[in-house]
């Protein structure tokens, strides 16, 4: 299972574009990868999953390069709801193992 | 979307008793859900592997015998923490997989359960 590292926090202000970039070096060829974004005392919930180049959701964007060896989650115009731990996991069978994630922390 | 839903949200238990937590997915099945665990400022950490009608795949440090899984049909399945101590308190969170539009499996989580052992 492929190790991911993240930078452990992120302070951003309200409108403003956040880049959170993962690293995950071994990614198998198989691997897709994932980003979950948490709230005290819930459940993670999915945000946004790649395998290559670039895709783009309602709510996020996912840029990752011809390598695969990182990926960058974009949240476009952040607003204070938007603080949470973000977590990028890779994986392909559904067993996938948390990292520690990044705690973004969006102020006024 | 997929929906999972756990029960009950918040336990208080005494020490010595035990307690079960259920992990339903709503509208589709799941012959795999996952386990997790979560202390406070920390991150999830995979407890177990449900898999419907076989027993469950615990990973290294999880005491089978002390969290206690059953999937007995494809949209249900239980961790019961057996003789809870306070130790044992902490957030508990169920997943299930579902085939995304990609092709790859989305963990669809359970809201969580607290547990507290006084």
């Amino acid at each position: 299972l492929a190790k991911t590292t993240q930078p452990v926090s992120m302070d951003s202000y309200e409108g403003q574009e956040v880049n959170i970039t993962c690293s995950h070096n071994n990614i198998a060829t198989n691997d897709y990868i994932t980003w979950y974004q948490q709230f005290p005392s819930q459940g993670p919930r999915f945000i946004i999953q790649g395998y290559k180049t670039k895709v783009t959701n309602e709510v996020a964007s996912l840029f990752i390069p011809a390598d695969r060896k990182s990926s960058t989650l974009s949240l476009p115009r952040v607003s204070l709801s938007d603080t949470a731990v973000y977590y990028c996991l890779v994986g392909v069978e559904g067993k996938l193992i948390f990292g520690q994630g990044t705690e973004l922390s969006v102020k006024p | 979307g997929a929906v999972v839903s756990q029960h009950p949200s918040r336990v208080i238990c005494k020490s010595g008793t035990s307690v079960k937590i259920e992990c339903r997915s709503l509208d589709f099945q799941a012959t795999t859900m996952f386990w997790y665990r979560q202390f406070p400022k920390q991150s999830l950490m995979l407890m177990a592997t449900s898999n419907e009608g076989s027993k469950a795949t615990y990973e290294q440090g999880v005491e089978k015998d002390k969290f206690l899984i059953n999937h007995a049909s494809l949209t249900l399945s239980t961790l019961t923490v057996t003789s809870a101590h306070p130790e044992d308190s902490s957030f508990y969170i169920c997943s299930a997989a579902d085939r995304s539009s990609s092709g790859a499996n989305v963990l669809t989580f359970g809201a969580g359960s607290r547990l507290t052992v006084l």
